[in-house]
């Protein structure tokens, strides 16, 4: 029972050009999202995130929005670079009953960045 | 600035064989967690712990076990390996607020 979907395993976008990645969550405790980034061999990076409270963040080039009526978040890269190519995933915690240290996470989506 | 550290990050195991991965911060954080990683999955929580002293199961618990006595040391211990526990392992760390979890670099473990 995934709680937390990114439901494409792959992208590939042309560098200069936007990438969207998109993640769904079914659990309606979850009221912080976050996304990190993993290059092979090599821990999870943390990226940004949004509150419940949001719908929108910005961090330089990276934006994530979040819909929470449709359960969807979704992490804009403009423009990207090949240097993104990674893979990103996005991830889920509930602060209900003090649990808002644990994370969620969905499967992930490669990212590659063509030149 | 070493943040999270883990060891070893290589591993081979024989069926029924016992190890402990190592991770340590320097952070101070409170909180410690250990993930694992199957190829083409997301990350699960094996164990956490919000303080020394304190830990608790997480998703995947089952074939391990965890301490803390102190601050800034975490270590997971398989017992009996079984090829299931084949994965990569990361040991993380965060504030209480949690609004980003530190990662180390991983450790590649394969039961054989």
């Amino acid at each position: 029972d995934q709680q937390v979907k990114q439901n494409s395993p792959s992208l590939s976008v042309q560098e200069g050009r936007i990438s969207i990645l998109n993640c769904d969550y079914t659990n309606s405790m979850f009221d912080y999202f976050l996304w990190y980034k993993k290059y092979p061999a090599e821990g999870p990076t943390f990226l940004i995130s949004i509150s419940s409270i949001k719908d929108k963040n910005e961090d330089g080039r990276f934006t994530v929005f979040l819909n929470k009526s449709a359960k969807h978040l979704s992490l804009h890269i403009v423009p990207s670079q090949p240097g993104d190519s990674a893979v990103y995933f996005c991830a889920a915690s509930s602060n209900s009953g003090g649990s808002n240290y644990k994370l969620t996470f969905g499967k992930g989506t490669l990212l590659t960045v063509n030149p | 600035n070493a943040g999270v550290t883990q060891t070893p990050k290589f591993r081979i195991l024989k069926i029924g064989q016992s190890m402990t991965l190592q991770c340590t911060q320097d952070m101070n954080h409170n909180y410690m967690y250990w993930y694992r990683q199957d190829p083409g999955m997301g990350l699960k929580l094996i164990y956490y712990s919000v303080g020394a002293g304190i830990t608790d199961k997480g998703e995947v618990p089952n074939g391990y076990n965890v301490s803390r006595s102190t601050t800034e040391d975490f270590p997971l211990r398989l017992e009996l390996a079984a090829p299931s526990q084949t994965s990569v392992y990361f040991c993380a760390s965060s504030t209480p607020m949690n609004t980003e979890a530190f990662f180390g670099q991983g450790t590649r473990l394969t039961v054989v």
